[in-house]
């Protein structure tokens, strides 16, 4: 079985400051990871995925996330981020066998 | 391309109640899901279907039935409506497996449904 935790539930945040949501996942076998995006009243968008090769992957909007299999970990970071950012962010874990299985989600609070 | 889509958008119920939660894709995918999400606790898979004609249970798939239609469309059905069935209701579809990774899964924009 696998499990996943976001550890922070709010991370509030200054326009144009870093950030980094906190990501970490529990499996028995080879896991892909995936976050994806909420933005208020709208279904989940893909943000970006782990699925092999290099363990940094980026997204088109500046987004990026480091694959960490010792620590368990693929953590979300932003160097600076935009008000447009404020949304909610789904960690979720996949084996393939079966569907994915998603964190609680970390509402990401930008602030001018 | 529409992508997912959900109808309703918005229901409320009786506890009692039933009805039926509509979900249809346009992007030829095979696999299709059903996940509520609730407060704190991110999304939970309800039922999905990894073909037509195949349907599986997830985590919490108690108080509800599924049918898959055809390859377009996944219903989600809710026979006798409880207050703890009050939830977001996301379907999403994505292309069927072809090696041992997960594809992408593409959501609806959901049904909020309060059961009263």
């Amino acid at each position: 079985a696998q499990s996943v935790t976001q550890l922070d539930s709010q991370v509030p945040v200054f326009e144009e400051a870093p950030v980094e949501l906190r990501c970490n996942y529990s499996s028995s076998v080879s896991v892909y990871l995936f976050w994806y995006v909420q933005y208020p009243n709208q279904g989940l968008q893909l943000l970006l995925k782990y699925l092999s090769g290099s363990t940094l992957v980026e997204s088109i909007n500046g987004f990026e996330a480091e694959f960490n299999k010792s620590q368990t970990s693929f953590h979300l970071r932003k160097p600076s981020v935009h008000i447009s950012d404020t949304a909610e962010y789904f960690c979720a874990a996949g084996t393939g066998r079966r569907a994915l299985t998603f964190g609680s989600g970390t509402r990401l609070q930008v602030q001018p | 391309n529409a992508g997912v889509t959900q109808t309703p958008k918005f229901q409320v119920l009786k506890t009692g109640q039933s009805m039926t939660l509509q979900c249809a894709q346009d992007m030829n995918h095979n696999s299709m899901y059903w996940y509520r999400q609730d407060p704190g606790m991110g999304l939970r898979l309800i039922y999905y279907s990894a073909s037509e004609g195949t349907t599986d249970k997830g985590e919490v798939p108690n108080g509800y039935n599924v049918s898959r239609l055809n390859k377009r469309e996944f219903s989600l059905r809710l026979e006798s409506a409880a207050p703890s069935q009050t939830s977001v209701y996301f379907c999403a579809s994505s292309e069927a497996r072809t090696g041992w990774a997960p594809n992408e899964q593409f959501f609806g924009p959901g049904t909020r449904l309060t059961v009263l």
